[in-house]
């Protein structure tokens, strides 16, 4: 079955400073891949996504690129501000089944910026 | 615009008894999508209604869960004679049937503690 495996958790970063988060996946099919994000006390709420091998997904200074290849979908920024903590899910839809938009979801990765 | 609107937003039950969650979904969108997601994890799909159908159930829903959406509007999640294990929160997500792939709105949950 489909699965999604993130990097665990929390990272800490100053302000300004780079992130990455890593995530791969396993699918049938060709899946659309995407980054959701929760800030604290809120609903989980799109960051961006890609629906085919080699789109590149970007939003509010985030990046993440489709790899098949190596069935990655990495999400990056190239500087963090205190505004972007938050807990961050890769998740990935099989369009190929029926339940219309259902995703499958990674396990998070809190990130927190300190200033 | 309202967005996803879930209630309560906190329960706390004894094991045993029975709780029933409430979700309000944007008021244009046809699919509605119900999840559960415990401390550290991400989101697991439970279920997933077309308008008033359900057309899909995770394995996850086990004979105690219910879910309905009489007139294709609000949902409802029952669970019955609750198990400390149930304890999560439980997600509502919405989309319209021709938006993109994965473009869930979600609400900020219900939180369920069975003690």
């Amino acid at each position: 079955g489909n699965s999604v495996t993130q990097m665990e958790g929390p990272v800490t970063l100053s302000e300004e400073a780079f992130l990455t988060i890593n995530c791969t996946y396993t699918a049938t099919g060709y899946p659309s891949l995407f980054w959701y994000v929760q800030y604290p006390g809120e609903g989980l709420q799109l960051l961006l996504k890609a629906t085919k091998a080699d789109d590149k997904g970007s939003n509010k200074g985030f990046e993440a690129t489709y790899r098949k290849e190596t069935t990655s979908f990495h999400l990056e920024k190239g500087s963090v501000q205190v505004s972007d903590s938050a807990v961050y899910f890769c998740a990935l839809s099989d369009l190929q089944r029926a339940a219309g938009n259902k995703l499958t979801f990674g396990g998070g990765t809190r990130v927190l910026v300190k200033p | 615009d309202t967005g996803v609107s879930q209630d309560p937003r906190h329960k706390i039950t004894k094991r045993g008894q029975n709780v029933t969650f409430r979700c309000d979904p944007i008021s244009e969108h046809n699919r509605l999508y119900w999840y559960r997601q415990t401390l550290g994890q991400g989101p697991e799909f439970l279920t997933y209604f077309q308008n008033e159908a359900q057309l899909e159930k995770s394995r996850l829903l086990s004979d105690r869960f219910s879910a309905e959406r009489p007139k294709g509007s609000f949902s409802t999640l029952e669970i019955q004679r609750t198990e400390q294990g149930d304890s999560a929160m439980y997600l509502c997500a919405s989309s319209f049937g021709t938006s993109g792939p994965g473009e869930l709105f979600f609400g900020e949950g219900s939180r369920l503690t069975v003690l």
